[in-house]
């Protein structure tokens, strides 16, 4: 079955305790992202990547890192979590071709206490 | 301004009615046109797609886009309980690096 996956689903931790969350899809897609979204501001793109070692900021990158070393991964890292950073996590993938469809992840309900 | 926009709602509606779901945008340069599904506590899930201006049905459901007003709609026929979601709009231009923009979304619900 085509799909991205996400792990951990939901996950609560403490201010300043690095942690990753793991994004996987198995359809060959060149270009992958990773979303935010929060009540009354939407889907917010966070970093992207077009191909494997290609990654850029999206809208909202401060506080998180990624990295593209395999075609169907693309981890979120957020090195020193805050609360603010509490908010609902979806990774999202594509073929890079334009006007693509994308599919998304399940999603990450990340709480920073 | 955003560069999409898109009522809140949320949106209530007796099962059977038929829904209207509405986003304008400002730029001209989108050809591509998406409306995504949104389950609470879900990923949001690809509804409908188009390609520049007209109609594409599929169902339930109907997508018009109409360019020349940068106005792009979502009609849900019959509408049922299981509609009840929120409904995302998006959209992206004619180069594979021009990221989706997404609507806020607009929270739809279906009365028994």
């Amino acid at each position: 079955e085509a799909q991205v996956t996400q792990n951990p689903r939901y996950l609560i931790t403490v201010t300043g305790k690095k942690l990753t969350v793991t994004c996987s899809q198995n359809m060959n897609h060149e270009y992958m992202s990773w979303y935010r979204q929060d009540p009354g501001l939407g889907l917010r793109q966070i970093y992207y990547s077009m191909n494997v070692e290609v990654t850029d900021k999206g809208d909202v990158p401060e506080g998180y890192k990624v990295s593209r070393k395999e075609k169907r991964n693309f981890p979120l890292i957020l090195e020193s979590p805050s609360p603010n950073q509490t908010s609902l996590y979806f990774c999202a993938s594509r073929p890079d071709l334009a006007g693509a469809k994308q599919y998304f992840g399940p999603g990450t309900r990340l709480t920073v206490t | 301004q955003k560069e999409v926009e898109q009522d809140p709602g949320p949106l209530s509606v007796p099962e059977g009615a038929i829904v209207s779901l509405n986003c304008t945008y400002s730029n001209s340069a989108f050809q591509y046109f998406m409306w995504y599904r949104q389950y609470s506590r879900k990923g949001p899930e690809l509804l409908m797609y188009t390609y520049s201006s007209g109609n594409k049905e599929d169902g339930r459901f109907t997508a018009q886009v109409d360019k020349s007003s940068k106005y792009i709609s979502l009609f849900i026929r019959d509408s049922q309980p299981s509609d009840s979601a929120t409904y995302l709009c998006a959209m992206s231009g004619v180069d594979s690096s021009y990221k989706l923009i997404f609507g806020s979304g607009t929270r739809l619900l279906v009365r028994p």
